[in-house]
């Protein structure tokens, strides 16, 4: 069946623009995390929805940083007035509730100039 | 220090040989284990659970000591295919089911 997708696959930007990134999650999972993995370096967690519930934004790194998860699906997560450490790849995942088995996505490489 | 820590490597290995990665964590409330496979410019894939008897799946054995606090994963009869970055991923046992990344260890399998 269909994994995780996200868009765009890259994205360059200038630093102080504002970019959206997508994730479309596995259907049928009510579970929906966003990491982003810096060059050279392990997965960093920034938020976690579940179902209806209200998401945790504890690994958010500032307040640049803002998701949301329209109908318990498609989630977007926003960064505002990019910075250049902003750069890195963004990983959606998804999962069951309650299952501890992650499904990423293939990722957003931004780049900010 | 870490809550995952992992040796980064790399190692260089010849085709055919065995080859085990250590990890440690620091959470000793940590609940599940995991080893995901990430392959260059790819996202995470998992490879294999981690269970407290060890458990094997074809070439690949994971085992975990939880009085020591660390989990490790043999490869044996290493193929080329094999070369990936091997990330030891850890669930604290948080709310959400949120996983806590090891840096990764990168393997290159070598003719």
């Amino acid at each position: 069946g269909a994994g995780v997708s996200q868009s765009p696959s890259n994205k360059v930007t200038e630093k102080g623009k504002d970019v959206e990134l997508r994730c479309d999650p596995i259907s049928g999972h009510t579970a929906l995390y966003w990491y982003r993995q810096s060059l050279g370096q392990g997965l960093e967690f920034l938020i976690y929805f579940q179902g209806n519930s209200a998401p945790d934004k504890s690994g958010l790194p500032s307040d640049r940083f803002s998701a949301e998860r329209t109908g318990g699906s498609v989630s977007t997560l926003t960064i505002q007035r990019t910075q250049q450490e902003d750069s890195a790849v963004y990983l959606c995942a998804s999962s069951l509730a309650g299952d501890r088995v992650k499904y990423f996505g293939p990722g957003t490489r931004l780049t900010v100039t | 220090r870490k809550e995952v820590e992992q040796d980064p490597g790399p190692f260089n290995v010849p085709e055919g040989a065995t080859v085990a990665f250590n990890c440690t964590y620091s959470n000793s409330a940590s609940q599940s284990f995991f080893w995901y496979r990430q392959d260059c410019r790819k996202e995470p894939k998992l490879l294999m659970s981690v269970y407290s008897s060890g458990n094997e799946d074809g070439r690949f054995t994971a085992q975990l000591n939880r009085a020591s606090q660390y989990i490790s994963l043999l490869i044996r009869d290493s193929k080329l295919s094999d070369s990936a970055t091997y990330l030891c991923v850890v669930n604290p046992g948080n709310a959400g089911n949120m996983l806590t990344f090891g840096g990764g260890t990168r393997l290159m399998v070598k003719p």
